[in-house]
């Protein structure tokens, strides 16, 4: 049972390279998300989504992208990246909206841009 | 403004002491709270919800809307449990809110 997978675990990138964190999963989850984790600070909510076609703005989407084609996948798209943009990146997935629901999350992926 | 604080950064105790890992919310609504922990090397992964008034691990964590507080608790600590721990809001159904997390280190 894999749950969330994300891929790359770790990754260097110099400034104004793009890259693509993927992430997927096999609950057959509706509501995913994407969050950064800045050091000292919590978690904050990037872009989320609540179905296949169907994606939303967080906190801090400024300087990504997202895509939605799949129920299973929910790439993260760094299109220009930043030195702001280091940071560790956790996917998540939540069986519904329900305030009950927890949520399962990938390994994370640790970005160095340089 | 919907908000979850975790005021300790890091929580240094010794085996066999008490623990009490504090959460303090800022909601308008009826809050949904939630404990998650990350062990080493592991992934976040939910350790306790409020709702279900359980005790994992020997953790429990009471609700106290007066104080907006959701303090997480554990009689006598175990090495086993240094790890990072988060408390969480869910608001609106969709979207959960973190605390900034407490790392919690067990001695020896």
């Amino acid at each position: 049972n894999a749950g969330v997978t994300q891929t790359p675990k770790f990754r260097i990138l110099k400034i104004g390279q793009s890259m693509t964190l993927q992430c997927t999963q096999d609950m057959n989850h509706n509501y995913m998300y994407w969050y950064r984790q800045d050091p000292g600070m919590g978690l904050k909510l990037i872009y989320y989504s609540v179905g296949a076609g169907i994606t939303d703005k967080g906190e801090v989407p400024n300087g990504y992208n997202v895509s939605r084609s799949t129920t299973e996948d929910f790439p993260l798209r760094l299109e220009l990246a930043a030195p702001s943009q280091t940071s560790v990146y956790f996917c998540a997935s939540k069986e519904g909206g329900g305030l009950l629901t927890e949520a399962f999350f990938g390994q994370g992926t640790r970005l160095t841009v340089v | 403004a919907q908000r979850v604080t975790q005021p300790e950064k890091l929580l240094s105790v010794f085996k066999g002491a008490p623990v009490e890992l504090k959460c303090n919310y800022s909601y308008s609504g009826s809050p949904e709270l939630f404990w998650y922990v990350q062990y080493s090397r592991q992934r976040l992964q939910l350790l306790l919800r409020h709702i279900s008034r359980e005790s994992i691990k020997g953790f429990t964590a009471d609700l106290n809307k007066g104080e907006t507080s959701f303090h997480l608790k554990k009689p006598f600590a175990q090495e086993e449990d240094s790890a990072m721990y988060y408390c969480a809001l869910n608001t609106g159904g969709f979207k959960t809110i973190f605390g900034a997390g407490t790392r919690l280190f067990v001695k020896a």
